[in-house]
């Protein structure tokens, strides 16, 4: 699974900066995504895009922002840090809407 | 919009026993179903999937059954082992746009 990968896989930044997590894959895949994974909550989320210059929201899109210049790279910036953005951030991508998604290792965000 | 609720949230067995892991959706519209294991401190992998039209899917020791009408889906783990300890999220794809909709999950211990 070394076809998607994150980074960094640990960051720690204060409240009110700017941070963000990068994912890139390998596979041409179309479709791409971002989670957030907390305690009793699974994976819910947070941006997906479609393909290059497409993304949508998700459920828990409020304070995050994404850009899909080209297929292979889809970074998520918080644009003013929170405690509550404190999580385990999953990349993920698919090849077409009916298969399931393939994660990267994930990057584990403190915010202090 | 879809929302997922699996059951239990915890569930020891003991090494060679099975083990059931239930979900249930809730907007009838979902078509695909994939099932992620979750090691700690890995990323979610993929371990099966079923579709909307198939009732029932089988790989070695895992089986998933999915019954429509009733908005429910379960996974199936024969002959467990340890390794087959780890967190399992269900999930529920939307039919009309990308969102994966997950489980709260459920931790799975198997006793040597």
């Amino acid at each position: 699974d070394a076809g998607i990968t994150q980074s960094p896989r640990y960051k720690i930044t204060e409240t009110g900066r700017q941070v963000t997590l990068m994912c890139h894959q390998t596979w041409s895949h179309s479709y791409m995504f971002w989670y957030r994974q907390d305690l009793g909550h699974g994976l819910r989320l947070i941006y997906y895009s479609a393909a290059a210059d497409i993304t949508d929201k998700g459920e828990v899109s409020d304070g995050y922002v994404v850009s899909r210049s080209k297929t292979e790279n889809f970074p998520l910036t918080l644009e003013s840090a929170t405690r509550s953005q404190t999580s385990v951030y999953f990349c993920a991508s698919s090849e077409s809407p009916g298969q399931g998604l393939t994660f990267g290792s994930g990057t584990r965000l403190t915010v202090v | 919009g879809e929302n997922v609720e699996q059951h239990p949230s915890t569930l020891s067995v003991q090494e060679g026993d099975s083990a059931v892991i239930k979900c249930t959706y809730s907007d009838s519209a979902s078509n695909y179903f994939p099932w992620y294991k979750q090691e700690l401190g890995k990323r979610p992998q993929l371990i099966i999937d079923i579709r909307s039209n198939v009732g029932e899917k089988k790989d070695q020791r895992i089986a998933v059954t999915l019954n429509k009408t009733a908005k429910h889906f379960s996974l199936h783990i024969t002959e467990t082992q340890p390794e087959d300890s780890a967190v399992y999220f269900c999930a529920a794809k939307e039919n009309y746009g990308q969102n994966f909709v997950f489980g709260p999950g459920t931790r799975l211990s198997v006793l040597p």
